[in-house]
C-alpha cells in the first residue's frame, strides 16, 4: 500500500537553528512529490515539486531534495515566520490524487 | 497570481442537513479535486475530477457525497444527510493535468451539530 511518513513530528527550533524535515515514502511509481506549507486553518500553499532522485529545489531558506526513498525539507537559518506545518504529498503514476503525510509542526523561537 | 477560490469559509449545520460547498478552480485547469482534513489528521482524498466526470474517488466518497461542474467556472461538492464525523475542513484543488502542482484553496471548515 501506498504510504507517506513524515518526521519529525514536531520541532522547535531557534532563530537561526538550521534542521532537516524527512518524507520517507513508499509508492508504486512516483510521479512526483511536493512539498506544501499548512499555516493554521489554511489551505496547503505550494513550495516544491521533486520528479526525480537526485533532484533539489530551493526557495529562500528552504530546499527540497529527492532520494528513491525519501525527500529532506532543510531548513537553514529560519525565521519565526516559517513557523507552519510541513506537508509532504506523493502522486503515483497510475493515480490522479495525492497522498498526504501527516506533516512536520515547525515552531521557530525569536 | 491565480488561485483556486471557496466559498463558504465557515459553515455550521444541523445534522441531517444537505451541505453544498463551492469553489472556483483555476481558469485554465482541466483536473479538479476535493479532500478534506479533519482537525488534527491528515489532509485526505475524496475524489478527481476531469472532462466532467469523476476520475477517482476514495472510500470516504460514498453515496452521501456528489460533485457537479454546473458550468464553466465552479465545481461543487454536495454532502447529503450531513453527520458529525463529516465536521472537517474541505479544500478544493485544481490541477493543468498529471504531474503537474496541485493549487489548494484556502478550504471551507464545515461544522455539523
Amino acid at each position: 500500500e501506498d504510504q507517506v511518513t513524515q518526521s519529525p513530528e514536531a520541532l522547535r527550533l531557534q532563530e537561526g537553528e538550521s534542521s532537516s524535515l524527512n518524507c520517507s515514502y513508499t509508492v508504486s511509481g512516483l510521479r512526483g512529490l511536493f512539498w506544501y506549507r499548512q499555516d493554521p486553518g489554511k489551505g496547503p500553499e505550494f513550495l516544491f515539486t521533486l520528479y526525480s532522485a537526485g533532484e533539489e529545489k530551493e526557495k529562500e531558506r528552504l530546499k527540497a531534495t529527492l532520494t528513491k526513498k525519501e525527500s529532506f525539507l532543510h531548513i537553514t537559518a529560519p525565521k519565526p515566520e516559517d513557523s507552519a506545518t510541513y506537508l509532504c504529498a506523493v502522486q503515483a503514476h497510475n493515480f490522479n490524487k495525492f497522498y498526504f503525510g501527516s506533516g512536520t509542526k515547525l515552531n521557530v523561537k525569536p | 497570481e491565480p488561485e483556486v477560490t471557496q466559498t463558504p469559509s465557515h459553515q455550521v449545520t444541523q445534522m441531517g442537513q444537505e451541505v453544498i460547498l463551492r469553489c472556483v478552480p483555476i481558469s485554465n485547469h482541466l483536473y479538479f479535486y476535493w479532500y478534506r482534513q479533519i482537525l488534527g489528521q491528515k489532509v485526505e482524498f475524496l475524489v478527481s475530477f476531469y472532462n466532467n466526470e469523476i476520475s477517482e474517488k476514495s472510500e470516504i466518497f460514498d453515496d452521501q457525497f456528489s460533485v457537479e461542474r454546473p458550468d464553466g467556472s465552479n465545481f461543487t461538492l454536495k454532502i447529503r444527510s450531513t453527520k458529525l464525523e463529516d465536521s472537517a475542513m474541505y479544500f478544493c484543488a485544481s490541477d493543468r493535468g498529471s504531474g503537474n502542482t496541485i493549487y489548494f484553496g484556502e478550504g471551507s471548515w464545515l461544522t455539523v451539530v
